[in-house]
């Protein structure tokens, strides 16, 4: 059963703070992954996905992949109190299926 | 753009019912995905299109659920009969699915109540 692993959290940072997400995924063919937002009641929402190995930057957001580890993470820089939500990590299998992990939930406190 | 549309919103019925849900792709995505997501956990995907034919439906539980996409762009998903254990979030994504886009777009997700 291939899995992809998150620490459910709840991960508390002050506002302003770096917030760091981590998940690990056992199907090592997967290629790509991907972070999603959800708050509470509503659908998962697209942050980034990620391919290559090292760091891709996105605003306030970088997702780091290290393949050789199976680990993935996101970095929320400057975190805010809108930023609390469960923030889902996505293994891409093959045939453009994801696998999601259960998800970890960010508490910004103001 | 458009986003993806699901109706209906929210569904409460009783177990042994049956109850349809619809979705409405991004404009031009081949691919759509029909997740169940149970409270705390992660989506889990039920079905997946590539235009009207079935690409995967292992972990569709074909006794009670059925799924169908016709011409390539609507999609419904039914439950007959329904059980307590298919309450939960039924979340539809599409996807272009083409060259280096792979990335999957929810809808808002229709919430089912079995009671």
């Amino acid at each position: 059963q291939k899995e992809v692993e998150q620490n459910s959290g709840p991960l508390s940072v002050p506002e302003g703070a770096i917030a760091s997400l981590n998940c690990t995924y056992s199907d090592r063919g997967s290629q790509s992954f991907f972070w999603y937002r959800q708050y509470s009641g509503k659908s998962p929402e697209l942050i980034m996905f990620i391919y290559s190995n090292g760091d891709k930057e996105d605003g306030r957001f970088t997702a780091q992949l290290n393949k050789a580890s199976q680990y993935v993470s996101l970095l929320i820089r400057d975190s805010q109190p809108s930023d609390s939500a469960t923030y889902l990590c996505a293994a891409m299998e093959y045939g453009n299926k994801l696998v999601f992990g259960a998800g970890t939930i960010l508490r910004v406190k103001s | 753009e458009a986003g993806v549309a699901q109706s209906p919103r929210y569904k409460i019925i009783e177990k042994r019912q049956s109850v349809a849900f619809w979705c409405n792709p991004i404009s031009g995505h081949a691919t759509l995905y029909w997740y169940q997501q149970i409270l705390g956990q992660g989506p889990k995907l039920l079905i997946q299109f590539q235009n009207n034919g079935v690409v995967d439906d292992s972990q569709l539980p074909k006794d009670r659920f059925s799924a169908e996409r016709l011409k390539g762009v609507d999609s419904t998903l039914k439950i007959q009969p329904a059980k307590l254990e298919d309450s939960a979030v039924y979340l539809c994504a599409s996807s272009l699915a083409r060259g280096r886009s792979y990335e999957q777009y929810f809808g808002p997700g229709t919430r089912l109540t079995v009671t």
